[in-house]
């Protein structure tokens, strides 16, 4: 069946600029969370949904990073007044929610370059 | 989370075994051992976990100290394929426990053909 999705795969944009990454899970997964992982580090936590709400939000960097699940598929990461830091690769993963080891399945990620 | 110290790299020959490293001296006991690879230019993947038991699976086997502060991912024959990075990481399984993997930089394993 069809893995995590992420579009676009790659965003080039300029300091200042407003985007959004979206995230399509595995379809009936409740959990979906989000990380960021900057060149020759592992990923890092940003936010954790469980359905419609944010269960951890805890990653999220400052007041510039927002993340919705609206109906508790599809989520959008948004990102205002970019910065140059901004700048890594935006992994999205589901889950089927709690369980033993509850297996996060990974998206390919989209790559954010900030100028 | 417990934090977890691995190799920063590791090298192999094609069809050998590989035994990867993971200590975890504060490891609590509700504390899960994960290890997740990945592969260049991809997201993460799970590969296998464990508790106190060793454990197997298609992918690799988990070898898991007694007294918990150490374990050991095990390649049976390593192929090119299985050039990646590879992170041990410890989940609180309790209740109220976060449900967010925590990174570290992990081992990078390189195959030798």
């Amino acid at each position: 069946g069809a893995g995590v999705s992420q579009t676009p795969s790659n965003k080039v944009t300029e300091k200042g600029k407003y985007v959004e990454l979206r995230c399509d899970p595995i379809s009936g997964h409740t959990a979906l969370y989000w990380y960021r992982q900057s060149l020759g580090q592992g990923p890092e936590f940003l936010i954790y949904f469980q359905g419609t709400g944010a269960a951890d939000d805890s990653g999220l960097p400052n007041d510039r990073f927002f993340a919705v699940r609206p109906e508790g598929s599809v989520s959008t990461l948004k990102i205002q007044r970019t910065e140059r830091g901004d700048s890594a690769v935006y992994l999205c993963a589901s889950s089927a929610g709690l369980a033993e080891h509850n297996e996060q399945f990974f998206g390919p990620g989209t790559r954010l370059t900030v100028l | 989370d417990a934090k977890t110290t691995q190799p920063n790299s590791m090298e192999s020959n094609e069809e050998e075994p590989v035994h990867l490293p993971c200590n975890h001296s504060t490891i609590s006991g509700t504390d899960y051992i994960h290890w997740y690879r990945q592969l260049p230019s991809q997201g993460p993947e799970y590969v296998i976990h464990g508790l106190t038991s060793n454990v197997n699976n298609r992918m690799a086997s988990l070898a898991i100290a007694e007294d918990r502060k150490s374990s050991t991912l095990i390649l049976h024959r390593a192929t090119l394929r299985d050039a990646a990075v590879y992170y041990c990481i410890l989940r609180d399984r309790t209740q109220g426990g976060s449900e967010k993997l925590v990174f570290g930089k992990g081992t990078k394993l390189t195959v030798n053909p």
